[in-house]
């Protein structure tokens, strides 16, 4: 399917367990980002790629990793889940540099128990 | 990136204009003005950006204020559909790209 998906989009897992979300987009955008948006706020910014083997930290990035081997994907893993993790997580993409536009996946539920 | 301000809320009426207004006083001369929004669940959604000029698309209008310090999204004819969280966002032209979203405006179109 064109575009850019999130799996999975529901997950439930335990306090200590590590966890990886999946992002993955078709057009071979450059840039990729990963956001958090916690129960009635906006979102805040975790890490954000500008290119394969580039990342960088955004807001909100203790607790969490990322990596960024094929330019398609943008896996996000907490090492070591915690109840304060416990948000919705929206993985986006932008075309380049020059593109104002960011294409948001439909976004993945975690609950940490 | 300038802080925004928004109203927590509005109502329109079906098939009438919803003009969401921004205030960005502290907005710098290479800052752009960004409206995003989010549907119920879903992931933002990109609705226009603008600099100095008034911008219009297919989805909305963009209104900036000579001095910038404010801006005004218009929805020409607001549907069901539009009822959503609007988010105004000002950011730097930089290389990072990333948005800083605030709380917006959540506009409840009534029938």
């Amino acid at each position: 399917d064109a575009g850019i998906t999130q799996s999975p989009r529901y997950k439930i897992t335990e306090t200590g367990r590590q966890v990886t979300l999946m992002c993955h987009q078709t057009w071979s955008h450059s840039y990729m980002f990963w956001y958090r948006q916690d129960l009635g706020h906006g979102l805040r910014l975790i890490y954000y790629s500008a290119a394969a083997d580039i990342t960088d930290k955004g807001e909100v990035p203790d607790g969490y990793v990322v990596s960024r081997s094929k330019t398609e994907n943008f896996p996000l893993t907490l090492e070591s889940a915690t109840r304060s993790q416990t948000s919705v997580y929206f993985c986006a993409s932008s075309e380049s540099f020059w593109d104002y536009e960011q294409y948001f996946g439909p976004g993945t539920r975690l609950t940490v128990t | 990136d300038a802080k925004t301000t928004q109203p927590p809320s509005m109502d329109c009426a079906e098939g009438r204009a919803a003009n969401l207004p921004c205030n960005h006083s502290t907005i710098s001369g290479n800052e752009y003005v960004y409206w995003y929004r989010q549907i119920h669940s879903q992931g933002p959604q990109y609705i226009i950006h603008g600099l100095k000029n008034n911008e219009t698309n297919e989805m909305a209008s963009l209104i900036i204020t000579e001095d910038r310090k404010s801006s005004t999204l218009i929805l020409p004819h607001a549907t069901l559909r539009d009822t959503a969280v609007y988010y105004c966002i000002v950011m730097e032209d930089t290389g990072r790209r990333a948005l800083t979203f605030g709380s917006g405006t959540r506009l409840q179109v009534q029938p």
